[in-house]
């Protein structure tokens, strides 16, 4: 098992460029989450997918976009990067059901945009 | 909306001492969890607590959920090197799926 999977791992565009994050589990769960971390500030939702075929806007969703491509698959999309979207972009996959209710992490995207 | 706070943001210990960081909540939870993340990692799952007044121990961590279901702790005995990170506290917003994460308390032992 893997567990969560992101690509790249570093990354440097220049304003107005584009990009995709890639985000991939191999645990089975229906929930993928989208985050950024910046320094003192926590991680703060950008968009999450409960289920296959369904996203929803988290707290902070303005110049992003998402695609649930399949149950694996949730990857996260920059249409014109700007220096506000420097940051590090973490994805989960939630396993919930019972008394199970947990996050598994991937190891994140640096981004830079200058 | 519902807010999250995380007392202290910052937190500085001498190895071997005991500090508790704190989560507290506008609204009451159903349930509450905390994730520690080492420096250049990635969140990981400590526990969940979901019973009121419920207190669970691993080791030297004691967490606790208040009566009200409105705050929550993280109690660390005796601090050695490896509690070096940042300790989140993490709660369900809606039963769809949206979350939220506190700010986080940072944690340096000094050796």
């Amino acid at each position: 098992n893997a567990g969560v999977t992101q690509t790249p791992k570093f990354q440097v565009l220049k304003t107005g460029q584009s990009m995709t994050l890639q985000c991939a589990q191999d645990m089975n769960h229906n929930s993928m989450y989208w985050y950024r971390q910046d320094p003192g500030m926590g991680l703060r939702l950008i968009y999450y997918s409960a289920s296959e075929g369904t996203t929803d806007k988290g707290e902070v969703p303005n110049g992003y976009n998402v695609s649930r491509l399949n149950k694996r698959e949730f990857s996260l999309r920059l249409e014109s990067a700007a220096p506000s979207q420097t940051s590090v972009y973490f994805c989960a996959s939630r396993d919930r059901g019972g008394y199970t209710d947990t996050q598994y992490f991937g190891p994140g995207t640096r981004l830079t945009v200058l | 909306g519902q807010q999250v706070m995380q007392i202290p943001q910052y937190q500085h210990v001498q190895e071997g001492e005991d500090f508790t960081t704190y989560c507290n909540s506008s609204t009451t939870l159903s349930n509450i969890q905390w994730y520690k993340q080492r420096p250049g990692g990635h969140p990981v799952f400590l526990i969940q607590l979901v019973k009121s007044g419920e207190v669970k121990k691993q080791k030297r961590l004691t967490f606790q959920f208040g009566e009200a279901k409105k705050n929550s702790s993280l109690h660390i005995t005796a601090t050695q090197t490896t509690d070096v990170g940042t300790y989140f506290c993490a709660l369900a917003t809606d039963s769809w799926g949206k979350f939220q994460f506190g700010a986080g308390t940072q944690v340096v032992v000094t050796p």
